[in-house]
């Protein structure tokens, strides 16, 4: 079945505790993206990566980091979590990026007490 | 300024009837993709339609349909024969092909409530 898995999809923890939010997609596409989604805001794009080894910002970058060493995965990396960073987290893929639809992950809840 | 407007916060309609929820765009593009995403109460976000800019014919899959007027950058979601299961968030999104970060931009979302 063709889908991005993330995990965990839930997570509470504590400031300053660093941690990672794997993404992977079985569907071999190029384009990975992360989101995060807050009451208000709609979804944010935080980072992109257009292929391996190949990634930049988006729209909220500060206080993440990303990875894409492998085709199928695209963690998401937070050093060190503030409570500014609570939210709902989605990775996304498609193929080709400029018209095809996007596949979300199930999303990841992640609370910064 | 924004780029995607969903002006209805909310809505409620009753079991069985047809619905319509709206979506206007803003861009420059020439090429851009619309997209309808709906999210239920368990978080998850759910492809449900895609119209390319080029496309003259709007798009449908299966109850849903995309009522797309490029004049006036309109992109309406309209449901069929809605459902109690059809109760959730919709999220209008639009991709330019001109943006190098191939950024879904996202409108606010309708919460759609089914009554029975």
């Amino acid at each position: 079945e063709a889908q991005v898995t993330q995990n965990p999809r839930y997570l509470i923890t504590v400031t300053g505790k660093k941690l990672t939010v794997t993404c992977s997609q079985n569907m071999n596409h190029e384009y990975m993206s992360w989101y995060r989604q807050d009451p208000g805001l709609g979804l944010r794009q935080i980072y992109y990566s257009m292929n391996v080894e190949v990634t930049d910002k988006g729209d909220v970058p500060e206080g993440y980091k990303v990875s894409r060493k492998e085709k199928r995965n695209f963690p998401l990396i937070l050093e060190s979590p503030s409570p500014n960073q609570t939210s709902l987290y989605f990775c996304a893929s498609s193929s080709p990026p400029s018209t095809d639809t996007q596949y979300f992950g199930p999303g990841t809840r992640l609370t910064v007490l | 300024a924004q780029k995607i407007t969903q002006t209805q916060p909310g809505m409620f309609v009753q079991e069985k009837e047809a619905v319509t929820l709206d979506c206007t765009y803003d861009t420059s593009d020439q090429s851009y993709g619309l997209f309808w995403y709906k999210q239920p109460s368990s978080g998850e976000m759910i492809f449900l339609i895609y119209q390319g800019s080029y496309d003259e014919q709007n798009a449908t899959e299966g109850r849903y349909s995309l009522n797309f007027q490029k004049a006036r950058k309109s992109a309406n979601l309209v449901i069929s024969a809605s459902q109690l299961g059809d109760s959730a968030m919709y999220f209008c999104a639009m991709r330019e092909t001109m943006d190098s970060n191939y950024q879904l931009i996202w409108g606010a979302g309708t919460k759609l409530i089914i009554k029975p």
